[in-house]
């Protein structure tokens, strides 16, 4: 168990739709990151969190968004879906900003299947 | 741009050898660099960080090397077992971003009892 949790864990949607990815992060860790996993794509970035603040961003679609409560916990936002969109997408944490000298603590996933 | 290749194609040894799995980039230097084990269906999981100036990291049965050189890093699992079985992700952080880290697509191991 890395400790960071991920709610739901399987959502089942049609196209068109908005969901909510749910996201808490370690106790005592301050960046949230987003992750997208598909079969042809492999683990995508997505976007980063520090503190409340974006802090780096990867090749997010304008239908996603995402922020960090003051509690750290952190949402990601899926709008408009397509069934392109059907992947895993993982939520992963660490201590620092800097994600190349911390390792990255990654939660269970959320399973999004859009029909 | 950055790109990091891994075999593909899964590894299949036996029990009690010595897996090597081999993570290349191209276009970069980093100063980092992780790998992560990935079951299927679950989040991946952290093994091992080794920094530029460090040749070797080990952890148990595990081995890193980093050859700036070569733009190489090689993972090895020694006395290997079926319950090593998984898909290992190598990671950079990208130039210039220190918040993104970029995966490769990762080689599947299977260790045959």
């Amino acid at each position: 168990d890395s400790g960071v949790t991920q709610t739901p864990k399987h959502l089942i949607t049609a196209t068109g739709q908005r969901v909510t990815l749910r996201c808490s992060p370690r106790s005592g860790d301050l960046s949230v990151y987003w992750y997208q996993q598909s079969l042809d794509q492999g683990l995508q970035f997505l976007i980063q969190y520090y503190n409340g603040e974006e802090r780096a961003k990867g090749n997010i679609l304008e239908r996603f968004s995402a922020q960090q409560f003051p509690d750290l916990h952190s949402e990601l936002n899926l709008s408009s879906l397509e069934l392109g969109d059907s992947a895993l997408y993982f939520c992963a944490s660490s201590v620092e900003a800097d994600s190349y000298s911390y390792e990255q603590y990654f939660g269970p996933g959320t399973r999004l299947t859009v029909t | 741009s950055q790109k990091i290749e891994q075999n593909s194609e899964a590894l299949n040894i036996q029990e009690g050898k010595t897996a090597t799995l081999t993570c290349n980039y191209t276009n970069y230097s980093p100063a980092y660099l992780q790998w992560y084990r990935q079951d299927p269906g679950r989040g991946p999981v952290f093994l091992l960080l080794i920094r530029e100036n460090e040749k070797e990291k080990r952890k148990e049965r595990l081995k890193v090397t980093f050859d700036t050189t070569l733009k190489q890093s090689l993972f090895h699992i020694t006395a290997s077992q079926p319950a090593d079985s998984a898909t290992y992700l190598c990671a950079l952080p990208q130039a210039g971003n220190t918040g993104k880290l970029i995966f490769g697509q990762g080689t599947t191991l299977q260790v045959k009892p």
